[in-house]
C-alpha cells in the first residue's frame, strides 16, 4: 500500500540554525501538508500546498517557514533560523488523486526534531 | 471555524472491555469526521472517516464510530478492548474535502489494563 514517507526520522539541530525537512508524498496526490506535535499537545495545522503554491497556512507558518516541491516527487519544509519552540515532531501529509482518497489525508511517520 | 473536544485526556480499560472515546464537533458546514491513532514513537494512522452517507462507520482493528448530528457526536467504540489497542486516539475534522486543513483534538491516550 501506498505510504507518506519522511527522512530524516529525527533531526538534532542547533538554534539559528536552519534545516530541511523531507516528504515524499503518495505518489499520485496533488495535496500537501505539514503539521506539527509539540511533546504532549495537539496536532496543529501549519500549512497547505497545491499547484505549486501554498493554499493556507495557519499563524505559527511564519516568515521563518517555508515549503516547496522541488521535483515531482518530494516536498519540504524549511525553517529558517530555528528557535527553541520549534522544538517538535513534524507531520508530512497528503491528499488528493483518485475520488476515493480526495477525501482523506495520510500520514507520514513524522520527523522528531530537536533544537538546542 | 472548526474544532474538537475530546473528553478525557486519560482513559483506561481492562482487557476485553467496551472501549468508548468521546468526540464532540463544531463545524458551520456539513463535516468530514476523523479518528486517527498513534502508537508510542509512530506516526499518525487513519482509523476510520465519517463523510458522507450511513452515520455509523466501521475501520480497522474492530474500531467504530456513529456520526450524530443532532448531538454533534462521533464517539469511538469497540466491543472489546485488546492490550494492543493501548496507544492515543485523535479526533479530527474538516470541512468537506481531504484537500482542507484538518483540525485535531487534543487525543486521548487509552490504556489496557491485563
Amino acid at each position: 500500500e501506498p505510504e507518506v514517507t519522511q527522512t530524516p526520522s529525527h533531526q538534532v539541530t542547533q538554534m539559528g540554525q536552519e534545516v530541511i525537512l523531507r516528504c515524499v508524498p503518495i505518489s499520485n496526490h496533488l495535496y500537501f501538508y505539514w503539521y506539527r506535535q509539540i511533546l504532549g499537545q495537539k496536532v496543529e495545522f501549519l500549512v497547505s500546498f497545491y499547484n505549486n503554491e501554498i493554499s493556507e497556512k495557519s499563524e505559527i507558518f511564519d516568515d521563518q517557514f517555508s515549503v516547496e516541491r522541488p521535483d515531482g516527487s518530494n516536498f519540504t519544509l524549511k525553517i529558517r533560523s530555528t528557535k527553541l519552540e520549534d522544538s517538535a515532531m513534524y507531520f508530512c501529509a497528503s491528499s488528493g488523486g483518485g475520488l476515493a482518497q480526495q477525501d482523506t489525508q495520510y500520514f507520514g511517520p513524522g520527523t522528531r526534531l530537536t533544537v538546542l | 471555524a472548526q474544532s474538537v473536544t475530546q473528553l478525557g485526556s486519560h482513559v483506561s480499560v481492562s482487557e476485553g472491555a467496551l472501549v468508548l472515546l468521546r468526540c464532540n464537533y463544531s463545524s458551520s458546514v456539513p463535516p468530514y469526521l476523523f479518528w486517527y491513532v498513534q502508537y508510542p514513537n509512530q506516526g499518525l494512522q487513519l482509523l476510520l472517516k465519517y463523510t458522507t452517507g450511513a452515520t455509523l462507520v466501521k475501520g480497522i482493528n474492530g474500531f467504530e464510530a456513529e456520526f450524530k448530528k443532532s448531538e454533534t457526536s462521533f464517539h469511538l467504540t469497540k466491543p472489546s478492548a485488546h492490550m494492543s489497542d493501548a496507544a492515543e486516539y485523535f479526533c479530527a475534522v474538516s470541512y468537506s474535502g481531504g484537500y482542507q486543513k484538518v483540525t485535531f483534538g487534543t487525543g486521548t491516550k487509552l490504556q489496557v489494563i491485563p
